[in-house]
């Protein structure tokens, strides 16, 4: 079946360090994918996403890698902070045009001072 | 995200009550949505909707309801509450015209006793 997953459900990190989370996804036909940041008692937030045609996208601090080779998803944060701390969730669009995402269950970014 | 406001934001009722989540957006976006989140699990589609006169059911819709008022206004409903309904339910928006960002609105928690 259809699904977005993550290698990593609890990540640790240093305050300053870089951040890698991960994630798979199993739909090939997917094309474009979206990285959300949900804080504790808030709703998902849009951070970054990436269309199939590209395989990187920098943003602010936040740098999203594509291979669609081996399907996979990554979210870099640079010089972690506190307020990175959350769960950050992958999305992919397996519906085209009807834009349905399927979500991954999460990791959570506990960032250490 | 304050340009997708959810209403209650907390609700505890008993099994077999009928309850209405509201949600309202000021982004333009014709695209509306309703997930539900559960500890350990990603979000979930309940509806969506891409206008007013169009309704789609999403994976999870059975037991739940909804109501697109205007442009603006999605509803959810639960005609009768049971407990395996209580989770986390966020309503969303995109703009119509193939694949963009899902916008997410704070939640609302439901329980039910």
């Amino acid at each position: 079946g259809e699904s977005v997953g993550l290698h990593l459900p609890t990540l640790s990190v240093q305050e300053g360090d870089n951040s890698i989370i991960n994630c798979a996804y199993s739909n090939s036909a997917s094309d474009y994918f979206i990285w959300y940041k949900q804080e504790s008692g808030k709703g998902p937030q849009f951070i970054i996403d990436i269309r199939s045609n590209m395989d990187k996208r920098q943003g602010q601090r936040v740098t999203v890698l594509l291979n669609k080779t081996v399907k996979h998803l990554s979210l870099q944060i640079a010089a972690t902070q506190p307020g990175d701390s959350a769960v950050y969730f992958c999305a992919e669009n397996y519906g085209g045009a009807t834009n349905k995402l399927i979500f991954g269950t999460g990791t959570l970014l506990a960032v250490q001072p | 995200d304050a340009d997708v406001t959810q209403t209650p934001r907390n609700r505890i009722t008993k099994t077999g009550k009928r309850i209405m989540l509201e949600c309202s957006q000021t982004k333009g976006h014709d695209r509306m949505y309703w997930y539900r989140q559960d500890p350990g699990l990603g979000l979930r589609l309940i509806y969506y909707s891409f206008d007013v006169k169009d309704i789609n059911k999403g994976e999870i819709s059975d037991g739940y309801s909804v109501s697109r008022q205007a442009q603006a206004k999605f509803s959810l409903s639960l005609e009768s509450a049971i407990p395996n309904q209580t989770a986390l339910y966020f309503c969303a928006t995109s703009r119509v015209g193939g694949i963009d960002t899902q916008y997410f609105g704070p939640g609302t928690r439901l329980t039910v006793l």
